[in-house]
């Protein structure tokens, strides 16, 4: 049983498109974030939503746009894509900010 | 300079040897420590959470020390199957997890 699940694994698309990554959790945690590991594979940290709170990471392009329905779901989605958003995107969760974070299975985005 | 710092190694330690990996931090108001384990491929799994007392999990013990901001995990008894990215994570208390960029262990027979 997933605690936490993203969708899809894996994504090939042209430059210029306009993608959706979803996700979703089943720990009834307050806080879901977004991190982006690149090729390097620095893990950082894009967004974090917690009780409707939204926090940016200001590196962020605004081409990346987060949307929750509900606190057990928090979907990526992204315009106009560029060769540099290739990456592998985590979605997370956790209780609250200080407890641990569970993440899950990733989505591999090549743009090409 | 970044908010975590770790040796990206890589580590390549025989079977059976002791390893230990360090992690700074610069922000004296972090709060919680963590250790995560990342496989070629994965997510990031918790390894385990780093306490002020130290605490150990069978072959494994990490250390805070927040006089010098760093916290490390000690790696007993290496087996093969410990060969992965160990990532150190820390955050505020309000703010989401920061990583440090991981350090790659491989161990070999």
């Amino acid at each position: 049983d997933t605690a936490v699940s993203q969708t899809p694994k894996y994504l090939v698309t042209q430059m210029g498109n306009d993608k959706s990554i979803k996700c979703e959790q089943n720990l009834g945690h307050d806080t879901m974030y977004w991190y982006k590991q690149d090729s390097k594979k620095f893990l950082k940290i894009m967004f974090s939503y917690n009780n409707k709170e939204l926090i940016i990471n200001e590196t962020v392009p605004n081409r990346f746009s987060p949307k929750s329905p509900d606190k057990a779901h928090l979907n990526l989605h992204i315009n106009s894509l560029e060769l540099g958003d290739s990456a592998v995107y985590f979605c997370a969760s956790s209780q609250i900010f200080s407890t641990e974070a569970f993440f899950g299975q990733g989505t591999r985005l090549t743009v090409v | 300079r970044k908010e975590v710092e770790q040796d990206p190694g890589p580590f390549n330690v025989p079977e059976g040897a002791t390893v230990a990996f360090n992690c700074t931090y610069s922000n004296s108001a972090s709060q919680s420590f963590f250790w995560y384990r990342q496989d070629c491929r994965k997510e990031p799994k918790l390894l385990m959470s780093v306490y002020s007392s130290g605490n150990e999990d069978g072959r494994f013990t990490a250390q805070l020390n927040r006089a010098s901001q760093y916290i490390s995990l000690l790696i007993r008894d290496s087996k093969l199957s410990d060969s992965a990215t160990y990532l150190c994570a820390v955050n505020r208390g309000n703010t989401p997890l920061v990583f440090g960029k991981g350090t790659r262990l491989s161990v070999i027979a």
